[in-house]
């Protein structure tokens, strides 16, 4: 069974512009988290999305948006990019919820540099 | 807000010393969940703790829920190369509607 796969690897963007990265689900997954990931700050959680709701959002302006397609696919956008924006990006999977005790399962993550 | 506090942030051990990494929350967690990031890698999940003073083992690594279920650690007996990277632990937040996330324990390892 494939893994969790995040596109693209790797972005630069200027300061002001907008990202979206995308993310598919292993299949038959339903439900998927976005973090962010910087050094000292560890995994920040940005949003869930299970069954194209969204569940849950963390404590991110609202230039960080994301959705969730009828096949499970995600995408995160970020808008007006700023500096602090850099980072890794990942994107998680797991057949339900983790209230229910199901461990997520990890892409390789989007690299995101601001300049 | 819920936080849960991991230590210590680095450890840097010879091969075949102990290990230990512990996670500590000011508020009875319902479960607690482990993963490894390698370096340059993404998590991976190792375990998930349920139940009250819960022991589990997964080969050198073991994993405990306190009693209290409000702190949890993970030893790791004699270390190998194979064993570098960060450990994080991971538990619902209070309203079981967010998975709040240790700093991580960062590990190396002297061959």
């Amino acid at each position: 069974k494939a893994g969790v796969t995040q596109t693209p690897r790797y972005l630069i963007k200027t300061r002001g512009q907008q990202v979206t990265l995308s993310c598919s689900p292993i299949s038959g997954h339903r439900s998927v988290s976005w973090y962010q990931q910087t050094p000292g700050q560890g995994l920040q959680f940005l949003f869930e999305y299970f069954s194209e709701t969204q569940r849950n959002k963390g404590n991110f302006p609202g230039r960080f948006s994301g959705r969730q397609f009828s096949n499970s696919r995600s995408e995160m956008n970020v808008s007006t990019l700023e500096l602090g924006d850099s980072a890794l990006y990942l994107c998680a999977s797991s057949l339900g919820t983790w209230e229910e005790g199901y461990e997520q399962y990890f892409g390789p993550g989007t690299r995101l540099t601001v300049t | 807000g819920q936080q849960v506090m991991q230590i210590p942030q680095y450890q840097h051990v010879q091969e075949g010393e102990d290990f230990t990494t512990y996670c500590n929350s000011s508020t009875t967690l319902s479960n607690i969940q482990w993963y490894k990031q390698r370096p340059g890698g993404h998590p991976v999940f190792l375990i998930q703790l349920v139940k009250s003073g819960e022991v589990k083992k997964q080969k050198r690594l073991t994993f405990q829920f306190g009693e209290a279920k409000k702190n949890s650690s993970l030893h790791i007996t004699a270390t190998q190369t194979t064993d570098v990277g960060t450990y994080f632990c991971a538990a619902p937040a209070g309203n079981n509607r967010k998975l709040i996330w240790g700093l991580g324990t960062s590990l190396a390892v002297n061959p």
